[in-house]
Parts: C-alpha cells; structure tokens; sequence
C-alpha cells in the first residue's frame, strides 16, 4: 500500500531556528504539494511541483520559507529564521492525475 | 474567485440516521471535484473524486456524492452512519494540468461530523 511519509511527525523549536521538513512521495507520481493547516486558515497551498520543477509557490512567505526536490523521491520545506505563527501542522501529498494523496504531517511547533 | 463553500461547520447525528453533508464551488473551468476525510491527528484520506461521466460517484467506506452542475453543489451522503465516520470532511475543487496531471486543489473549511450513540 503507496503512502506519502513525512519526518519529523513533530518537531518543537525555538524562534529563530531553521526548521527542514521532508517528504517522500509516492513512487511514480510526478506533483507534489505542501500544505499547511491550522484552527483559523484551514488548509493553505504553499507550493507544488511537477517533475521537480517549481509550479507554485505564492502561497509561501518567500523571505522565511523555501521548497526544493533535490530528486524525485524527496521533497524538503524549509524555514528560516522560524517565528510564533508559522506553528501548524504541515502536510505534503503528491498525485499523478486522480487526486492527491496526503502524509500524516509533520505538526510544528514555534516557541 | 475560485472557492469551495461548506455551509455547515459541524454536525452531529445519531448512528443509524443518514447523512449529507453540503458543498458548493465557483470554480471557472471544469471542475473536477474531491472529498477527503481527515481524523484527528492524522492526514487527509481521499474519499471519493469526480471528473465526468455520471454524476453520482461512489467512494470508499460506503460515502458517495453527487455532482449537480446547474447547483455547482457535490454534496456527500451515506445512507448509515457508523461511530467510525465521525471526523473532519473536506469538499474542494481542482482541475488537471495539460498532459493530465494533477493540479492544485482549492479546499472548503471542513465540516466536522459528531456521531451519536
């Protein structure tokens, strides 16, 4: 059974830190997106790929937050200097054509 | 604007009684159409899609939903509720890319779903 893994399922940090998230996609599927979801936004596109190649990324604050696939079985998002409000719990899926699939999501938390 | 609308933040039946749960959608282009379920602490599972062809689509653990496009609604049912289907359901609306890959998804809010003993 494919599924999309993320690491770290949770991470605490402190502001000012870089925070790295990662997602594995599942094999084969050639777009992958990052979400972020909390209590009062709900679900927000931060950015997608397709092939590995930047599709979207106006969702994400550009100064702090970066996304990268250095190949096709991994997907980093990152950020830096982290800050109070980017806590939230982060979720990557990837998809080929009939829907996107989601990872469990990596619940971040910003003193 | 392109935008999902779930009318109902949360509702609460009693298992056994039937369920609908209302979505409508703005969406400039043909819409292709998704319900996903999302329990606490965990990720989105996909439910069910629509892309064409007839507008009463079947999904996983007994859900199905309805395309009406004179309504721009898709609104999700299941005949029974079970314990187990209480948690958080998302409507949202996309459409695929040249070549037929997928595209980005625009999400409602959720509706959360209770269910009664």
């Amino acid at each position: 059974d494919a599924r999309v893994t993320q690491t770290p399922r949770h991470k605490v940090t402190e502001m000012g830190q870089e925070v790295t998230m990662r997602c594995q996609p599942i094999l084969g599927h050639n777009t992958v997106f990052w979400y972020r979801q909390t209590m009062m936004q709900g679900l927000e596109l931060l950015a997608y790929f397709r092939n590995r190649a930047p599709l979207d990324d106006s969702g994400m604050p550009k100064d702090r937050f970066s996304a990268e696939m250095p190949d096709a079985t991994l997907a980093t998002l990152k950020i830096q200097p982290s800050e109070p409000r980017d806590s939230a719990v982060y979720f990557c899926a990837s998809g080929l054509g009939g829907g996107q699939y989601f990872g469990p999501g990596t619940r971040l938390t910003v003193t | 604007a392109q935008s999902v609308t779930q009318p109902d933040i949360h509702i609460t039946v009693s298992e056994g009684a039937s369920l609908e749960l209302r979505c409508n959608y703005s969406y400039g282009a043909t819409p292709y159409l998704f319900w996903y379920v999302q329990s606490p602490g965990q990720g989105l599972q996909l439910l069910l899609k629509y892309f064409s062809g007839d507008t009463l689509v079947q999904g996983i653990k007994g859900f199905e939903a309805e395309f009406k496009r004179s309504q721009s609604s898709f609104n999700l049912r299941k005949p029974s509720v079970h314990w187990s289907d209480a948690a958080e359901y998302f409507c949202a609306v996309g459409a695929m890319n040249y070549g037929g890959s997928q595209g980005n998804l625009i999400f409602g809010k959720g509706t959360k779903l209770s269910v009664k003993p």
